[in-house]
């Protein structure tokens, strides 16, 4: 089953203008983190932003903030203030803590363009 | 200094040949991945090494093998290489298996001809 969805498969967003990325999950363990990478053109994964299923506030790192609704299961990528470089490939993934030994799982990722 | 690098950064080989991938991590983690990455961009794991030892072994076929001689390298190695094997390959590493997140080499991208 599908733990992982992101519903749009493309974005597009003015330059300085801010975007919301979406992500829904799907666990029943109570204890998981959340994880938002950045995939460029050029191919490498970067680390953005983390939440922790009991983090009591948002995670914010710079211009990246995380939408986190609990009930909803939704973890959504907030990016501020557009820049060209932000184009690129972003994947929602998520770790169950609790399930064993899992990995992080990814979803489809949504590709973010910037226009100037 | 690159925290998770892996090599060759581009791999092209005929059919039926044999291949490795290298990957080393310099940041003292105790698990390390392969992760397949589809053209579709769609990431699957592959497997999964905690201290050296496998843990996690999705639907991979047996011709992919990966090797950690210790904990800071995990190599992939792939037997009778198959055109649906072409796809960039990922290294990861992450502290533990909880909630860290994991960080990413620069993939290798395999082309079988």
């Amino acid at each position: 089953a599908q733990k992982i969805t992101q519903t749009q498969p493309g974005m597009f967003v003015q330059e300085k203008e801010a975007v919301t990325l979406d992500c829904t999950y799907d666990t029943s363990d109570p204890s998981y983190g959340l994880f938002w990478y950045k995939q460029p053109s050029s191919g490498e994964m970067i680390f953005l932003i983390y939440q922790g299923s009991y983090d009591q506030q948002n995670a914010t790192e710079g211009r990246y903030s995380l939408n986190f609704q609990k009930a909803r299961k939704s973890a959504n990528l907030v990016i501020s203030a557009s820049q060209l470089g932000d184009s690129a490939m972003y994947f929602c993934a998520m770790r169950e803590r609790n399930s064993g030994n899992t990995p992080l799982v990814f979803g489809k990722g949504t590709r973010l363009s910037v226009i100037a | 200094d690159t925290a998770v690098s892996q090599t060759p950064k581009y791999l092209v080989t005929q059919m039926g040949n044999d291949k490795s991938i290298k990957c080393e991590q310099n940041l003292g983690h105790d698990t390390m991945y392969w992760y397949k990455q589809d053209s579709k961009k769609f990431l699957k794991i592959m497997f999964s090494y905690n201290n050296k030892e496998l843990i996690i072994n999705e639907t991979v076929p047996n011709r992919f093998s990966p090797k950690s001689p210790d904990k800071a390298h995990l190599n992939l190695h792939i037997n009778s290489l198959e055109l649906g094997d072409s796809a960039v390959y990922f290294c990861a590493s992450s502290q533990d298996l909880k909630n860290t997140e994991a960080f990413f080499g620069q993939g290798t991208r395999l082309t079988v001809v």
